[in-house]
């Protein structure tokens, strides 16, 4: 069975500096695809940024970008010059071919100014 | 569009009793989910359909069932409501072939107390 860990429960960031939220995952698919999700109080669920296992560049979108390790089964979420609004819950998940999504048990960010 | 809507939004119910949560997409998504979110936990797969007609059990069905009548509305529905069900509870949807890394869009939630 395919499982995501977070190893994280709580981490803290001043404002305007970088933190990585960590996400390993345990497959024996070759291919699949990792995304990180943003929930903030609202409890909305926003996807932040996806990365294909066949890829090897790590993906990027503004601030946020991904360290993607496939022989580690590791994957990283940078955030940069993070913001007040960054404060949220952040799930890694992962799927497959055959199965939907799978969600780590998240890691809850406070940005502090 | 609306995307993905969810009703109701709060909701406590008694031990024993029934109910069904609505849930319907406006984005011709033949995919469907329903997910629960217990308290400090990730998301956990109930339910799933590919397209009308179609469902699939999840990680944890037990105590629900859904229906795919048309392309846009999945319900989600609980019989005999326990304790145990007490979550947030949350629709997605998306358009693609057999989970394939399109992005899932999700409903906004429903907060489900039983007791």
């Amino acid at each position: 069975a395919q499982t995501v860990t977070q190893s994280q429960p709580e981490m803290s960031v001043q404002e305007a500096e970088t933190v990585t939220l960590s996400c390993t995952y345990d497959t024996s698919e070759n291919n699949y695809y990792l995304f990180w999700y943003k929930q903030p109080p609202s409890r909305q669920m926003i996807l932040v940024i996806r990365q294909e296992a066949y890829k090897q560049q790590n993906a990027t979108e503004n601030r946020f970008s991904v360290n993607f390790q496939k022989a580690a089964k590791s994957f990283s979420l940078k955030i940069s010059d993070s913001q007040l609004g960054d404060t949220a819950m952040y799930f890694c998940a992962f799927m497959t071919r055959h199965t939907p999504l799978v969600f780590g048990k998240g890691t809850r960010l406070s940005v502090i100014a | 569009n609306a995307g993905v809507t969810q009703t109701p939004k709060f909701r406590i119910l008694k031990i024993g009793q029934s109910m069904t949560l609505q849930c319907a997409q406006d984005m011709n998504h033949n995919y469907m989910y329903w997910y629960r979110q217990d308290p400090g936990m990730g998301l956990k797969l109930i339910y799933y359909s590919v397209g009308a007609g179609i469902t699939d059990k999840g990680e944890v069905p037990n105590g629900y069932n859904v229906s795919r009548s048309t392309t846009e509305d999945f319900p989600l529905r609980l019989e005999l409501a326990a304790p145990s069900q007490t979550s947030v509870y949350f629709c997605a949807s998306s358009y693609s072939g057999q989970f394939s890394y399109n992005e899932q869009f999700f409903g906004p939630g429903t907060r489900l107390t039983v007791l």
